[in-house]
């Protein structure tokens, strides 16, 4: 059974830019939820997906949007990519009130 | 806002040692708290969690007590090993006002063999 798969595994970008990355959850699983790693810091929650809507969204500007397809995969976009975009970006699945799974996520390093 | 604070790192630790990790937590609410762990180059993996007062989470030798009265759900292990060297994460879920998890900042862990 594949858990949680994010694409791509590493990312190197320049400022300005705009950025995808993906995630399939774990079968079973019908909520997405993003979030950021900063380094040497816990993860930051940005938003979470449910039936192909945003259903939470954490503090993070509007530069950062997403979407969840009707397989329950879902992107992350972050356009006007700035410095201190780079993190490690964390994709978790879960079902109802099931804990959290997590992927190995995507490196983003913005230069 | 909903918070966690746990103890900074590194912590240390000689083979067979004991492990206390601290975390103390605000909510509004009634949370949920859990232990994650982050293995170099991993995803999170929950380690424990506890969803009500005086519930005991365990997991690999690992517990933790949700103490409502302290706002601490601290993490224990009797006789750490080597293969527990990984950087821990005391998070919170609460459903009222909203549904996500916040995590405290970790503590990262080595354990000398």
């Amino acid at each position: 059974d594949a858990g949680v798969t994010q694409s791509p595994t590493h990312l190197i970008k320049t400022r300005g830019q705009q950025v995808t990355l993906r995630c399939s959850p774990k079968s079973g699983h019908d909520t997405v939820s993003w979030y950021q790693q900063a380094l040497g810091q816990g993860p930051q929650f940005i938003f979470q997906y449910y039936e192909e809507e945003e259903r939470q969204r954490g503090n993070f500007p509007d530069r950062f949007s997403g979407h969840q397809f009707p397989n329950y995969s879902s992107e992350l976009n972050v356009n006007a990519l700035l410095l201190g975009d780079s993190a490690l970006y964390l994709c978790a699945s879960s079902f109802g009130r099931s804990p959290l799974h997590f992927g190995n996520g995507t490196r983003l390093t913005v230069t | 806002g909903d918070s966690v604070t746990q103890m900074e790192g590194p912590v240390t630790l000689s083979e067979e040692a004991f492990l206390t990790i601290n975390c103390t937590y605000t909510a509004t609410g009634y949370p949920s708290l859990f232990w994650y762990v982050q293995y170099p180059g991993e995803g999170l993996q929950l380690l424990l969690k506890a969803t009500k007062a005086d519930d005991k989470g365990s997991n690999k030798g690992f517990e933790a007590t949700y103490r409502k009265e302290t706002t601490s759900f601290h993490l224990e292990k009797g006789s750490v090993q080597v293969s527990d060297s990984a950087v821990y994460f005391c998070a919170l879920s609460t459903i009222v006002p909203d549904d996500k998890i916040i995590f405290g900042k970790g503590t990262r862990l080595h354990i000398l063999p």
